[in-house]
């Protein structure tokens, strides 16, 4: 099993730039989330979902977008990319929530 | 709203000396506890968990965590920490409403800095 990936690692935007974050898992986990991690903010919870067609708002949704067509798949929008938004997000699978296992992550710069 | 306290930012030791890391969180109710690790440019990956049963819990790397619930505590210990110990350590709690889990809360993590 590969795990959680996430693609791409590095991304440096634009203001007012839009991307997807990639975040895909082979482990047939019903529950996935997306997280960012800023300096001495700990991870705070972006959205989440609960099984493909379902999704909801984490502490900070404001900037983005989720989507979750398949169980394997859960992509992070941001539609117009600010310098707030630099971080690294890192996406995360549980088979239940108790346990989440985390991805690489993925270190955004926006400029 | 649920919320988890790290009290110490940076903690430095030198090896073999013994760490204590506090980890206190706000929820009345049935938690489930975790303590994550994420090595320099790593990931995070889980040290050990809570869920129920004996309150002393031991994970992996010679690390051990005791649950307190009296005191909403949930530190994380080791007796000798190697210069490869360090990293940022994060503490997690997933509260429980009437058999359905919320989300993970994590706190805002210690970076533990093990000087050879």
């Amino acid at each position: 099993n590969a795990g959680v990936t996430q693609t791409p690692k590095f991304q440096v935007l634009k203001t007012g730039q839009s991307m997807t974050l990639q975040c895909a898992q082979d482990m047939n986990h019903e529950y996935m989330s997306w997280y960012r991690q800023d300096p001495g903010m700990g991870l705070r919870l972006i959205h989440y979902s609960v099984g493909a067609g379902i999704t909801d708002q984490g502490e900070v949704p404001n900037g983005y977008n989720v989507s979750r067509s398949t169980t394997e798949d859960f992509p992070l929008r941001l539609l117009s990319a600010a310098p707030s938004q630099t971080s690294v997000y890192f996406c995360a699978s549980s088979p239940g929530v108790p346990e989440q296992y985390f991805g690489p992550g993925t270190r955004l710069t926006v400029t | 709203a649920q919320s988890v306290s790290q009290h110490n930012h940076h903690v430095i030791l030198s090896e073999a000396a013994s760490l204590e890391l506090g980890c206190n969180y706000s929820y009345g109710g049935t938690v489930n506890l975790f303590w994550y690790v994420q090595y320099p440019g790593q990931h995070l990956q889980l040290l050990l968990k809570y869920f129920s049963g004996d309150p002393l819990v031991k994970g992996i790397k010679g690390f051990e965590a005791e649950f307190i619930k009296s005191k909403f505590s949930f530190n994380l210990r080791k007796p000798s920490v190697q210069w490869s110990d360090t990293a940022e350590y994060f503490c997690a709690v997933n509260a429980r409403y009437g058999g359905s889990q919320g989300n993970l809360i994590f706190g805002k993590g210690t970076k533990l800095s093990v000087k050879p």
